[in-house]
């Protein structure tokens, strides 16, 4: 069974920062690209990074570029989301997905339940 | 980077059918046959309902159905159930190895 598992959310204070990760299972992780989104309270979903299997080809939502950092560990299966300079619009419910293939493939067909970052004073 | 478009709303009584839109651009829905349909419930994670804009993953009902023309893809839900009643959303792949972008999402209610 697919398990993605997202961890590291919280509270933090505007222009701090934070780390999420995802620790995956149930596949073989080095097989398939990962991606994060997230989604504001009350809103849609936001597509905020992807990474191939290899890390060989990244990818960030403009919104982001420059202040996260996407990357992964195919030796410990996991994921994670590296967010410096946090504003309050990066408040969203982040979750982990996986997607069809190694790199290039936009359908996600597992997700996590997401970990909550609170950006605020 | 823009959304892609989606009413905010729809709404059918059980047993209809009804469709929700996806309006993008010749960049990203009109180039590709890489869209994906979501289904989301309160308080959970979504779940894909529809891939490459036609194809239903092995569990999803036969009820939903994708399709595309030009810059706007659909999904149509047939035979409208009390549980259907959840947030949908659209994606597509928008040129490069991993830019994805999402619809704004739709609200079905079943009346």
């Amino acid at each position: 069974e697919v398990q993605l598992v997202e961890s590291g959310g919280g509270l933090v204070q505007p222009g701090r920062s934070l780390r999420l990760s995802c620790a995956a299972s149930g596949f073989t992780f080095d097989d398939y690209a990962m991606h994060w989104v997230r989604q504001a309270p009350g809103k849609g979903l936001e597509w905020v990074s992807g990474i191939s299997w290899n890390s060989g080809s990244i990818g960030y939502a403009d919104s982001v570029k420059g202040r996260f950092t996407i990357s992964r560990d195919n030796a410990k299966n996991s994921l994670y989301l590296q967010m410096n300079s946090l504003r309050a619009e990066d408040t969203a419910l982040y979750y982990c997905a996986k997607v069809t293939g190694p790199v290039g493939a936009t359908t996600f067909d597992y997700w996590g339940q997401g970990t909550l970052v609170t950006v605020s004073s | 980077q823009s959304a892609l478009t989606q009413p905010a709303s729809v709404s059918g009584s059980p047993g209809q059918s009804i469709t929700i839109s996806c309006t993008g651009t010749s960049s990203d829905v009109g180039s590709y046959n890489l869209v994906s349909w979501y289904q989301q419930h309160p308080g959970k994670a979504p779940k894909l309902m529809i891939y490459e804009v036609s194809k239903r993953p092995s569990g999803v009902s036969n009820r939903f159905s994708g399709s595309k023309s030009g810059n706007t893809a659909s999904l149509t839900i047939s035979g409208l159930q009390a549980e259907d009643e959840a947030d949908y959303y659209c994606c597509s792949y928008a040129g490069s190895s991993t830019n994805v972008v999402f619809g704004g999402g739709t609200k079905l209610t079943v009346l």
